[in-house]
């Protein structure tokens, strides 16, 4: 069964980089698309972006100049910074596995709360 | 991009049947087959009720169901039960090869 876990900081300061993994188990990362996701407290989804195992990114156009997706394969793991974080960057973030670029995601790790606070 | 629309909130008694739409546009919900709906209990992590419009994941039970009329999908939910009560959210692929989600329904089952 894949598993996915986040982990990472869950206090950044203000204009400072956010920078979350997740590592992927029971499965390998190679195919599929890996994406984050994240929701502000008391408020719905919004996409971040995903990555291919190949490495091609898309992302949010509203968080594109901000945002960078990466992965490592000899690791099982991808990877989210966000830079020049502000208060409304404070979210619950997930990280996803979708089936195909068409966003199926089937698989999600438990999500990890990061708060853009000094 | 802009969210996709969902009705923020539908009611309904057990046993009964609601539907929840997604509005979107010819960019996205109406272009592609690519619309899918998550099921989000409290605290919890979003899981995947239907993909591509219609499919259903392997244990998901068959009183959910998907369908799409243009630019709008929908969600529906037949013979409702308490733990159907829930928030859910469509989310489709765009021209632009990127993914957006609606804003979100809460369904409570009176």
């Amino acid at each position: 069964q894949v598993q996915l876990q986040e982990s990472g900081p869950g206090l950044v300061n203000p204009s400072e980089t956010l920078s979350l993994t997740c590592t992927v188990s029971g499965g390998s990362i190679s195919s599929y698309y890996w994406s984050w996701i994240r929701q502000p407290p008391g408020k719905g989804l919004e996409w971040i972006g995903y990555i291919y195992y190949s490495g091609s990114t898309r992302y949010n156009p509203s968080l594109e100049s901000r945002v960078t997706i990466s992965v490592d394969t000899s690791k099982n793991q991808f990877s989210l910074k966000l830079s020049s974080v502000t208060a409304a960057d404070t979210a619950v973030y997930y990280c996803a596995r979708a089936g195909g670029y068409g966003g199926q995601f089937a698989y999600w790790g438990q999500g990890t709360l990061v708060t853009a606070s000094s | 991009q802009s969210a996709l629309t969902q009705p923020a909130s539908v009611s309904g008694s057990p046993g009964q049947s609601i539907t929840i739409s997604c509005t979107g546009t010819s960019s996205d919900v109406g272009g592609y087959n690519y619309v899918s709906w998550y099921q989000q209990h409290p605290g919890k992590a979003p899981k995947l009720m239907i993909y591509d419009v219609t499919k259903r994941p392997s244990g998901v039970s068959n009183r959910f169901s998907g369908s799409k009329s243009g630019n709008t999908a929908s969600l529906t939910i037949s013979g409702l039960q308490t733990e159907d009560e829930a928030d859910y959210y469509c989310s489709s692929y765009t021209s632009s090869s990127t993914l957006v989600f609606g804003g979100g329904t809460k369904l409570t089952v009176l």
